[in-house]
């Protein structure tokens, strides 16, 4: 299974919106509503942003949102803030019963 | 709260053995699998597979089978991560994390532990 294909990186001023993207197959992204995004500081676990494409954890910041359309999802950060500054990866559930992984983007607040 | 907290890095020769463990805390163990997930020095992350809490029964992912073992000590909610006949490839942070209730995401993560091999 081919790692998810997201962006190396994307930045943004402050306040600004951004978008990243996760790109994978009918096997994968494009046939199930089962993405997850996560978010990870230098040297912190992951944390869970996003679940089932655009649902939000109890606790997540409403500027964060995810959609799907056909074999790619994004998740959207809107008023960009400089603790968003991160690492983050996407996750989807395969058709093989697996997971598959995004290949990560960093996140820049310039 | 829940918590996973992980063991402290690991320095093997190779041809050694490890056992990483990941002590759960704040909920009932046996409600949630344990995935394994490794993330090599400079790659992506990668699925190793999980861990049925309830059963003890693991599923490794393709890649991970043979020198990968996944085994739990519900007495003490704990799962445990051992990779035995060690190679360099295997130098990797590996993170213990909790499949949420009817979900397909991973709901709560450890913190991680670095295991090195080499001679």
């Amino acid at each position: 299974q081919s790692a998810l294909t997201q962006p190396a990186s994307v930045s943004g001023s402050p306040g600004q919106s951004i978008t990243i993207s996760c790109t994978g197959t009918s096997s994968d992204v494009g046939g199930y509503n089962y993405v997850s995004w996560y978010q990870q500081h230098p040297g912190k676990a992951p944390k869970l942003m996003i679940y089932d494409v655009r649902k939000r954890p109890s606790g997540v910041s409403d500027r964060f949102s995810g959609s799907k359309s056909g074999n790619t999802a994004s998740l959207t950060i809107s008023g960009l803030q400089a603790e968003d500054e991160a690492d983050y990866f996407c996750i989807s559930y395969t058709s093989s019963s697996t997971y598959v992984f995004g290949s990560g983007t960093k996140v820049t607040v310039l | 709260q829940v918590q996973l907290v992980q063991s402290g890095s690991e320095l093997k020769k190779p041809g050694a053995s490890v056992k990483l463990s990941c002590k759960t805390s704040g909920y009932t163990f046996t409600r949630n699998a344990i995935n394994w997930v490794r993330q090599a020095p400079g790659q992506g992350l990668e699925w190793m597979g999980w861990i049925n809490t309830n059963t003890g029964n693991p599923t490794y992912a393709p890649g991970f089978t043979g020198r990968f073992v996944f085994s739990l000590d519900t007495s003490v909610s704990t799962a445990y991560l051992q990779i035995t006949s060690l190679k360099a490839e295997d130098s990797a942070m590996y993170y213990c994390a909790r499949d949420r209730s009817s979900g397909r995401d991973f709901d709560y993560w450890g913190q991680g532990t670095l295991v090195t091999v080499s001679s």
